[in-house]
């Protein structure tokens, strides 16, 4: 079964806007944490921001947020205020206590461009 | 402080050759982990070393091998190139192990094609 799930293949989003990407999880471990990573054309995985499944509140870094509904399994990315340099793809990832080691597990990536 | 470094960046090999990717983790990380990347099966985790011991592998074949060096920095190698190889091969390190709140820091990736 897909353990990570983001459904939308690509979005088109006007500069200075908000955009909201979706992701849903699925795990039976109590113990994980969820990420974001930003990968643009060069290739390079850029971490974004980090969602513990104890944490009582949503995480904030900047222009990125996360929108996380535990009983709903999501863990949706907001990114306020869109910029040009905002353009790429966007993984959303766990990994679980369980298991072993540091094993990330991705989801398949939303692409989003962003339109002056 | 300098990010996870891997070389080449890009590498044009033919079938049946075999290849050596580096990565250097950043300095203080011990523990390393190889993905493959492709466009029809996304990111994919090779497996991971720890203290130059490989502590997790993923659903590869034995052509994909790896290890890890006494100063963190790790190879992995592909003997008998497939087409299916071409891929984005990113290397990605951390601090330690099990800590399942860490994030992990990403290379800029070794873009294989195979001919």
């Amino acid at each position: 079964a897909q353990k990570i799930t983001q459904t939308q293949p690509g979005m088109f989003v006007q500069e200075k806007e908000a955009v909201t990407l979706d992701c849903t999880y699925d795990t039976s471990d109590p113990s994980y944490g969820l990420f974001w990573y930003k990968q643009p054309s060069s290739g390079e995985m850029i971490f974004l921001i980090y969602q513990g499944s104890y944490d009582q509140q949503n995480a904030t870094e900047g222009r990125y947020s996360l929108n996380f509904q535990k009983a709903r399994k999501s863990a949706n990315l907001v990114i306020s205020a869109s910029q040009l340099g905002d353009s790429a793809m966007y993984f959303c990832a766990m990994r679980e206590k369980k298991a072993a080691g540091n094993k990330l597990t991705f989801g398949g990536g939303t692409r989003v461009l962003v339109k002056p | 402080k300098a990010g996870v470094t891997q070389t080449p960046r890009y590498l044009i090999k033919t079938r049946g050759q075999q290849v050596t990717l580096s990565c250097s983790p950043i300095s203080g990380h011990r523990s390393v982990s190889w993905y493959q990347q492709t466009p029809g099966q996304g990111l994919q985790f090779l497996f991971e070393y720890f203290s130059e011991t490989q502590r997790n592998k993923g659903n590869f074949p034995g052509r994909f091998s790896g290890r890890q060096f006494s100063n963190s920095r790790s190879e992995m190698n592909v003997s008998t190139l497939e087409l299916g190889d071409s891929a984005l091969y990113l290397c990605a390190s951390s601090r330690g192990e099990g800590a399942y709140n860490s994030p992990l820091h990403f290379g800029n990736g070794t873009r294989l094609t195979v001919t």
